[in-house]
C-alpha cells in the first residue's frame, strides 16, 4: 500500500478482555516498530522487528503484551487481560531496512480505550 | 538512557510569523526525524536530519551532532502548521527512536 495501514482505528474494550491491533507496513520495508502514546506525551517504544524476528522488545511494559509478524509483512500486537492504564495510542512505524533507508514512516494509530 | 528535551513546549503566533524549535539530546546518535502531529494524530515525517541542513518549502532543519542539538525552523507560518511537533533520535540507523515531549505550535490566523 502507499502508508503504512492500522486497523481498528477505535477500539473500546472493557478491563480484563483481550484485545488484537493490526499493522500492515509499507510494501517491501523489512523494519516494522510499535510504539504508544499516552495523552500529551511523545511515542514511546514498544517492540521492533527485523523480517519475522523481534530484533528489540525491551520496551514491552510486561508480559500481557505480546507481538508477531509470521511473514515479515502484518504485525499484530496483543494485549492480554487488559488494564485502565493501557488506554492509548498504539502507533506503527515501518522502515525499507537493508541499507536502503533509516526513515520510520507511522501509521494512523489504534485508540485503545480500556473502560 | 538518552534523554531528549524539546524547547519551547507551547508557542503561539501569528499567521506570517517565522519560528524556531529546539531539540537537545543527551548523548551522541545516528538517526534523528523530525515530525508534525496533525490534529487527527497522524504524525507526518518532515526530515530525516542525523547531521546537516535541509530544507523543503517553508521548512528547514539543521542539526549539528557534535554539539547535540536539532534546530526546526519554520517560515511565514500557516494556520494549517498548527499542531505538534516532535524530534526523535536513535543511538543507530535502525533502531529504536526516542521521543522529545514535543512542542505545540497554534497558529492563529
Amino acid at each position: 500500500g502507499a502508508g503504512v495501514s492500522q486497523t481498528p482505528s477505535n477500539k473500546v474494550t472493557e478491563k480484563g478482555k483481550y484485545v488484537e491491533l493490526r499493522c500492515d507496513p509499507i510494501s517491501g520495508h523489512t523494519a516494522l516498530y510499535w510504539y504508544r502514546q499516552s495523552l500529551g506525551q511523545g511515542p514511546e517504544f514498544l517492540i521492533y522487528f527485523q523480517g519475522t524476528g523481534a530484533a528489540d522488545d525491551s520496551g514491552l511494559p510486561n508480559d500481557r503484551f505480546f507481538a508477531v509478524r509470521p511473514e515479515g509483512s502484518v504485525s499484530t500486537l496483543k494485549i492480554q487481560r487488559t488494564e485502565r492504564g493501557d488506554s492509548a495510542v498504539y502507533l506503527c512505524a515501518s522502515r525499507r531496512g537493508g541499507g536502503q533507508g533509516d526513515t520510520q514512516y507511522f501509521g494512523p494509530g489504534t485508540r485503545l480505550t480500556v473502560l | 538512557g538518552i534523554q531528549v528535551e524539546q524547547s519551547p513546549p507551547d508557542l503561539i503566533l501569528q499567521e506570517g510569523a517565522n519560528s524556531t524549535l529546539r531539540c537537545n539530546f543527551s548523548d551522541s546518535v545516528n538517526n534523528l526525524q523530525w515530525f508534525h502531529q496533525n490534529p487527527w494524530g497522524q504524525l507526518i515525517n518532515l526530515f530525516y536530519i542525523p547531521s546537516g541542513t535541509k530544507q523543503n518549502g517553508r521548512l528547514s532543519a539543521t542539526t549539528v551532532a557534535t554539539e547535540r542539538y536539532s534546530l526546526l525552523y519554520i517560515s511565514s507560518s500557516q494556520t494549517t502548521d498548527s499542531g505538534v511537533y516532535f524530534c526523535a533520535v536513535a543511538y543507530n540507523q535502525g533502531g529504536k527512536l526516542i521521543f522529545g515531549q514535543g512542542t505545540e505550535l497554534s497558529v492563529k490566523p
